[in-house]
C-alpha cells in the first residue's frame, strides 16, 4: 500500500550547523503533514505541520518545505543544538482523516 | 502545557493474559487514539475514538483489542489474550480534531 518513507535513516551534524531531514510520500491524496520529534523514552512531540495548499511554513528554528510535484517533505532545523538529538518522523494524513501514516524515522545526532 | 498521561510506564504480562493500558487524554480534547511502536520501528495507528465510539481502526486492531472510555477522563486499551508479538510501546494520543495531536510518553508492554 501507499506509505511514507525517508531517504536517510541517520543524520549526524555539527552543533550550530543546519540540519535537513527528508521525507518522501507516495499518496498523492495526502493533504496534511506533520513532523514529530521523539526523544528516547518519550512519545512523539509535535514540531510543525503544513497543509497541502502551502509549500513552506516556518516555526521557531524550524522550517517545513512541501513539494507536491515530487511528493517530498523536508524539515530544516537552524543552528542545530544538542537538544535536537532525537528521531524525527514525518506523518501524512488524507482528507483530514484520523489515521496518520508515520514514516520510519530519521535519527538526528548532534556532534559537539 | 497540558499533557496526555499514561500508566503504567512498563507492563510485564504472561502470554495469554489480559492487559489493560490506561490513558488520561487532555481534558478538552474530543478525539482519542492508540498507536503502537515495535522496538526500532515506526509508529503505527491502531484506533481512533470519538463521541464514545470507534471512528476508525487499522487492520492491526483485531478482535483481541478493545477500547473504552469508562468515565470522563480515562481512555483504556484492552488486549484480551496477549501474544508475544504484542510486545511494543503503546502510545495514547488526543486532539480537538485533525491537527496537532498530543502523544503520551507510552507504556512499554513486554509479553513473556
Amino acid at each position: 500500500g501507499e506509505s511514507v518513507g525517508l531517504h536517510l535513516p541517520t543524520l549526524s551534524v555539527q552543533e550550530g550547523d543546519n540540519s535537513i531531514i527528508n521525507c518522501a510520500y507516495s499518496n498523492s491524496a495526502s493533504d496534511y503533514f506533520i513532523w514529530y520529534k521523539q526523544e528516547s523514552g518519550k512519545g512523539p512531540q509535535f514540531i510543525i505541520d503544513i497543509r497541502s495548499n502551502m509549500d513552506k511554513r516556518q516555526g521557531q528554528r524550524v522550517t517545513v518545505l512541501l513539494n507536491k510535484t515530487v511528493k517530498h517533505l523536508s524539515l530544516q532545523i537552524a543552528a542545530t543544538q544538542p537538544g535536537d538529538s532525537a528521531v524525527y518522523f514525518c506523518a501524512e494524513n488524507v482528507d483530514y482523516g484520523q489515521n496518520f501514516v508515520f514514516g520510519p524515522g530519521t535519527r538526528l545526532s548532534v556532534l559537539p | 502545557e497540558p499533557e496526555v498521561t499514561q500508566t503504567p510506564s512498563h507492563q510485564v504480562t504472561q502470554m495469554g493474559q489480559e492487559v489493560i493500558l490506561r490513558c488520561v487524554p487532555i481534558s478538552n480534547h474530543l478525539y482519542f487514539y492508540w498507536y503502537r511502536q515495535i522496538l526500532g520501528q515506526k509508529v503505527e495507528f491502531l484506533v481512533s475514538f470519538y463521541n464514545n465510539e470507534i471512528s476508525e481502526k487499522s487492520e492491526i486492531f483485531d478482535d483481541q483489542f478493545s477500547v473504552e472510555r469508562p468515565d470522563g477522563s480515562n481512555f483504556t486499551l484492552k488486549i484480551r489474550s496477549t501474544k508475544l508479538e504484542d510486545s511494543a510501546m503503546y502510545f495514547c494520543a488526543s486532539d480537538q480534531g485533525p491537527g496537532k495531536r498530543h502523544f503520551g510518553d507510552g507504556t512499554r508492554l513486554s509479553i513473556l
